[in-house]
Formats: structure tokens, sequence, C-alpha cells
């Protein structure tokens, strides 16, 4: 089944400990997000991917890292977590460039990941 | 800078009903809009997408159109039924962006048995 998958699903930490929520893709799609939903704001993105190796800021990065070892995985990592980085988190990915000059194709969207930093 | 705004914020109406639910957007420079689906628990669906040069998009009871020049997209849900329930969001590609979507907030469905 082609898919998104998100890991953890559910995590509460405490600030300043470091973690990792992991995406991964079975569908070799080129271009991979992470976005972040807080109540009334919608969607933003953090952080995007256009291919391996090529990552670039999105509207509210700070505070996050990516990288984009594999086509497969696009990790964001939250090196110092505080509290305003509660929220639901989604990782999206696509085979071309949703919005752009060369793409209409969907995103397919993983099932989120609520994180609590107390 | 492309907002997204998304009116109202909730809606609750009877099963059967026929709905309307509303998108502006400020920036006409769109390439396409989605419109998607989002149940509790669960990621996001996409429902519809309008391409920039269309003005409606159509999928069983639900209709999506697009206006540009007035800066808006509707979504029409014939005949509501309770499994319709969910958040619905509208998001927009920008032309010539390497972005991906610009997202509204949302409007938050309830269809009442």
């Amino acid at each position: 089944e082609a898919q998104v998958t998100q890991n953890p699903r559910y995590l509460i930490t405490v600030t300043g400990k470091k973690l990792t929520v992991t995406c991964s893709q079975n569908m070799n799609h080129e271009y991979m997000s992470w976005y972040r939903q807080d109540p009334g704001l919608g969607l933003r993105q953090i952080y995007y991917s256009m291919n391996v190796e090529v990552t670039d800021k999105g509207d509210v990065p700070e505070g996050y890292k990516v990288s984009r070892k594999e086509k497969r995985n696009f990790p964001l990592i939250l090196e110092s977590p505080s509290p305003n980085q509660t929220s639901l988190y989604f990782c999206a990915s696509s085979s071309r460039q949703v919005g752009g000059a060369t793409g209409a194709n969907v995103l397919t969207f993983g099932a989120g990941s609520r994180l609590t930093v107390l | 800078k492309q907002e997204v705004t998304q009116i109202p914020a909730a809606l609750s109406v009877p099963e059967g009903e026929n709905l309307v639910l509303n998108c502006s957007f400020t920036d006409s420079a769109i390439y396409n809009l989605q419109w998607f689906r989002q149940d509790p628990g669960k990621g996001l669906t996409s429902l519809l997408l309008i391409q920039s040069s269309q003005r409606e998009q159509t999928s069983g009871r639900l209709n999506a159109s697009l206006d540009k020049s007035s800066g808006r997209s509707t979504l029409y849900i014939a005949a509501s039924q309770p499994g319709d329930s969910a958040t619905y969001l509208c998001a927009v590609g920008l032309s010539g962006s390497a972005r991906q979507l610009t997202f509204g907030s949302g409007t938050q469905l309830t269809v009442l048995p």
C-alpha cells in the first residue's frame, strides 16, 4: 500500500531533550515536506525537500532541522524542544513539486505525530 | 505573502442538507487550489484539485469552484451525511514558486443524524 509513515504518533517529552520524528514514504516520491498544525493557524510548512540532499526552509523553520540522505526518508529533528513546539506534525510527499510550474500532483500525507513538550 | 482564509471555522448542519464551504485567498496568481479532508487521528486526504485554468471540479457529491479574479473557491457538498463530518481545508499553490501549498485553517463540519 502506498503510504507515508510517521513515527512516533504520540510523544510527550521535556524541554531540551533532543528528539527525532521519522517520516518514510514508499512511493519513490522526489518531494517531501514537513508541516505543523496549530489551532486557528492551519498547516504551516517547516521544511521541504525537492530530492536527496536538497532541503530548504519553509515558513516556520526555527528550532527544527531536517536531512534527506535517502529518497524515502525525511526525518524532522528537534535539537532542543521547547513548549512552543507542542503541535501536530505532518509529513507529506508527492512525485512532483505541487503548486509549482511543473506539478499538479496530489500530496500524500502521513497520519500525523502529536508532540507535547513540557 | 499569500493568505488563505476559511469562514466559518465551524459549521453544524442536519443530515441531508446541501452546504457550501468557503475559501478566500489574497494573491490571485495561483497555480492550483486543492480541497482536503482531515479526520481526527488521520492525515489529510485530497478531495479535489482545480488547476488555475479551470472553473470547477466534481467528484461524486462534491463540487469545487474557483474564481481567481475574486480570490475565492467554494466546496459544495450535496445531500450531506454524518460520514461527511470532518475538517475541510483548502490550500493554494503559487505560480512559479518552489514552495508547497499555503493552507487555510479549515472549517470543522458536523453533520447531525
